[in-house]
């Protein structure tokens, strides 16, 4: 159980263009998503906290504006990269957790590598 | 300046050897520790979580050791498998909001 999945696993694009990442929790409502990147040989890094039905949580630095996040549902939630640029690249995680705005009890995605040309 | 540090940063052990990594935290107040194995290109897995009451926890080949007084944590690996070569990485999680404060990760590359 407490399966997540990410689409797509990995996505080219050309600097200027928007994508957008979808996360879904498979077997269960997650009332609250986070997504992450990680650089190479680097830790995961958290963007925002997610809440159904409510706006996103960001971190300090974080452009909210850029990295847009909706979650419409208790199943899913998605992030889109606007006006991508090659410092984009990354690997992005998503994680949904069973508790209300904690961490705790989070099940990670497989993430989704993108690349920005 | 991370509150998690893990060592070494990477590792190349051959198969059949065991192994251990290490995790130091200043993370306070302090709720529990995880270990989670990230292949490559994939979303870390757990491994183990311990609580500040539990010194060890195993996972079939996976034993992991927590002292919460030197905040101080290992993950051993016996009799590796060429299946273990990936990044572990040491997550803890502070009380109140449980927020997670994640380690940069061993990249533990087990050689046949």
């Amino acid at each position: 159980g407490a399966v997540v999945s990410q689409h797509p696993s990995w996505v080219i694009c050309k600097s200027g263009t928007s994508v957008k990442i979808e996360c879904r929790s498979l077997d269960f409502q997650a009332t609250t998503m986070f997504w992450y990147r990680q650089f190479p040989k680097q830790s995961l890094m958290l963007m925002a906290t997610s809440n159904e039905g409510s706006k996103a949580t960001y971190e300090q630095g974080v452009e909210k504006d850029k990295f847009l996040i909706n979650h419409a549902s208790l199943t899913l939630s998605t992030l889109t990269v606007t006006s991508a640029h090659p410092e984009d690249s990354s690997f992005y995680i998503c994680s949904a957790s069973l508790a209300a705005s904690t961490q705790e009890t989070q099940y990670f995605g497989p993430g989704t590598r993108l690349l920005v040309l | 300046k991370n509150q998690v540090e893990q060592s070494p940063q990477s590792l190349i052990i051959l198969e059949g050897k065991n192994c251990t990594l290490q995790c130091n935290y200043t993370v306070s107040p302090f709720s529990n520790l995880r270990w989670y194995k990230q292949d490559t290109g994939r979303g870390p897995v757990s491994l183990t979580i311990m609580t500040f009451s539990e010194n060890t926890k195993s996972n079939g080949r996976y034993t992991a050791t927590l002292d919460a007084d030197t905040k101080q944590s290992s993950l051993h690996i016996t009799a590796s498998q060429l299946s273990d070569s990936a990044s572990y990485i040491c997550v803890v999680t502070s009380g109140g909001w449980g927020k997670l404060q994640f380690g940069a990760g061993t990249q533990v590359v087990v050689t046949p």
